[in-house]
C-alpha cells in the first residue's frame, strides 16, 4: 500500500513555464485535496475534488488548474509558472464522513521558480 | 471567511512534562470538524486528533487531549509525558461544511531532554 504518491518530489522551473504535479492515491478515496506550505505558514487548499468529476476552488486557486483524471488521479497544472509559486506542495485524499474526514497527505513536492 | 490562528510560534517543553499549545477560530458555521496535524522535520503530515463540533465531549487520543471551546471558538492541544519524538511543527485545522479545510500557520514544538 503505497498511500498517497507525488511526483516530481523537486522541480525548479524559469518564470513562464508550465508544468504538471502528478498526485494518485490507492486507498479509493473520494476526496482529493491540493495544498500549498510557504514558509512560516500553515497548509493553504488550491483546489480540492470532493468526488471523482468534480472540483472545487479553495483559498487560493489563482494561477492553478486541476484535472480529476479518475478515481486515484488529481493533477495539478501551473499553466505559466511565476516566483510567487514557489512553495512546498502537497496533495491529500481522503474517504470523508466515514473516516470522520481524516485525510493522508502525500510526501510533498519542492518547487522552486526562478 | 474561516480563520485559523496559531498565536504561538514556537514553544519548548522538556522531556515528561505537559504542554498545551493554543488555536483559535472563526466561523459562522455551526457543524465542522477540526483537526490537529503533526509535521516533523521529514515534512510528513500526521493526524494527531480530530473533534466534531456537536460532541461536547473533549477528544482524547492516549497522550494527545484537546480542550474544545464552542462558544469561545478555541481548540487547544494538551500533550501530556511530552517525548523527545514529540518535537515538530503542530498545525491546528477546520474543516467547514462544504469540505474545504483551513490552516494554522503552525507551532513549532521543542521538546528538551
Amino acid at each position: 500500500n503505497a498511500g498517497v504518491t507525488q511526483t516530481p518530489k523537486f522541480q525548479v522551473l524559469k518564470t513562464g513555464q508550465s508544468m504538471t504535479l502528478q498526485c494518485a492515491q490507492d486507498m479509493n478515496h473520494n476526496s482529493m485535496y491540493w495544498y500549498r506550505q510557504d514558509p512560516g505558514m500553515g497548509l493553504r487548499l488550491i483546489y480540492y475534488s470532493a468526488s471523482e468529476g468534480t472540483t472545487d476552488k479553495g483559498e487560493v486557486p489563482n494561477g492553478y488548474n486541476v484535472s480529476r483524471l479518475n478515481k486515484r488521479e488529481f493533477s495539478l497544472r501551473l499553466e505559466s509558472a511565476a516566483p510567487s509559486q514557489t512553495s512546498v506542495y502537497f496533495c491529500a485524499s481522503s474517504e470523508g464522513a466515514t473516516s470522520q474526514y481524516e485525510q493522508y497527505f502525500g510526501p510533498g513536492t519542492r518547487l522552486t521558480v526562478t | 471567511a474561516q480563520t485559523v490562528t496559531q498565536s504561538q510560534p514556537e514553544m519548548s517543553v522538556q522531556e515528561a512534562e505537559t504542554v498545551t499549545l493554543s488555536c483559535t477560530y472563526d466561523t459562522s458555521e455551526n457543524n465542522y470538524y477540526l483537526f490537529w496535524y503533526k509535521q516533523p522535520p521529514s515534512r510528513q503530515m500526521i493526524l494527531v486528533i480530530r473533534q466534531e463540533a456537536y460532541k461536547q465531549q473533549n477528544a482524547t487520543e492516549n497522550r494527545f487531549s484537546v480542550n474544545f471551546q464552542k462558544a469561545a471558538k478555541s481548540f487547544s492541544l494538551k500533550i501530556s509525558d511530552s517525548q523527545l519524538g514529540d518535537t515538530a511543527m503542530y498545525f491546528c485545522a477546520f474543516m467547514s461544511n462544504f469540505n474545504k479545510f483551513y490552516f494554522g500557520s503552525g507551532t513549532k514544538l521543542n521538546v528538551k531532554p
